[in-house]
């Protein structure tokens, strides 16, 4: 069982690239999250998703898209990367009943917008 | 909305000694408050959560402090060695953000041999 897995570990990427991070669970978890953590500042919520099907908006969704067609997956898409946009990246999981969930997260994704 | 202040940014303490990390929280709808450990390099990890019916939990030598007055919880770890150096997270939820956790900004905990 490989939990929650996240690829790439890292990446370089042009300003005004596309870039899809993805996000991959195996403990059949309904709720997914995406974060960012930029050094010195603790976690942000990009997107979420309770159920399969649904997403929803964090704190910080601008520049970013999500979505969730089953219950594996949450891919996290960055339509025309920008250098504010770099930043360490994870997806969590959670079994989501009505809140108080342990949150299980990837290894993370560094990406470097240039 | 939610805003979850953590203090201190950054404390050193010497191995076998206290540390006590204080989080104060604005709504007071929110229910649960969980505290993540996060080491170099390392994914975020539950350590300890509580929820706003109970006032204290322990686990071995960790501890977290409710007051729901006040709004905040505190992170208690005792006889503290060198695997307790990490960052650490304290966060809190409630139904108005659907239940999505809003995070303080994290303490550098480092333990001096």
């Amino acid at each position: 069982i490989a939990g929650i897995t996240q690829a790439p570990t890292s990446q370089i990427l042009a300003a005004g690239r596309r870039m899809t991070l993805r996000c991959t669970q195996d403990m059949r978890h309904n709720a997914m999250y995406w974060y960012r953590q930029d050094l010195g500042l603790g976690l942000r919520l990009i997107h979420y998703s309770n159920t399969a099907g649904t997403t929803g908006k964090g704190e910080v969704p601008d520049g970013y898209s999500v979505s969730r067609a089953n219950t594996d997956d949450f891919p996290l898409t960055l339509a025309s990367a920008v250098p504010s946009q770099t930043s360490v990246y994870f997806c969590a999981s959670s079994d989501f009943t009505s809140g108080g969930d342990t949150q299980y997260f990837g290894p993370g994704t560094r990406l470097t917008v240039l | 909305g939610e805003n979850v202040e953590q203090h201190p940014s950054t404390l050193s303490v010497q191995e076998g000694d206290s540390a006590v990390i204080k989080c104060t929280y604005s709504d007071s709808a929110s229910n649960y408050f969980p505290w993540y450990k996060q080491e170099l390099g390392k994914r975020p990890q539950l350590i300890i959560d509580i929820r706003s019916n109970v006032g204290e939990k322990k686990d071995q030598r960790i501890a977290v402090t409710l007051n729901k007055t006040a709004k905040h919880f505190s992170l208690h770890i005792t006889e503290t060695q060198p695997e307790d150096s990490a960052v650490y997270f304290c966060a809190a939820e409630n139904m108005d953000s659907n239940y999505q956790l809003i995070w303080g900004a994290g303490t550098k905990l480092i333990i001096k041999p």
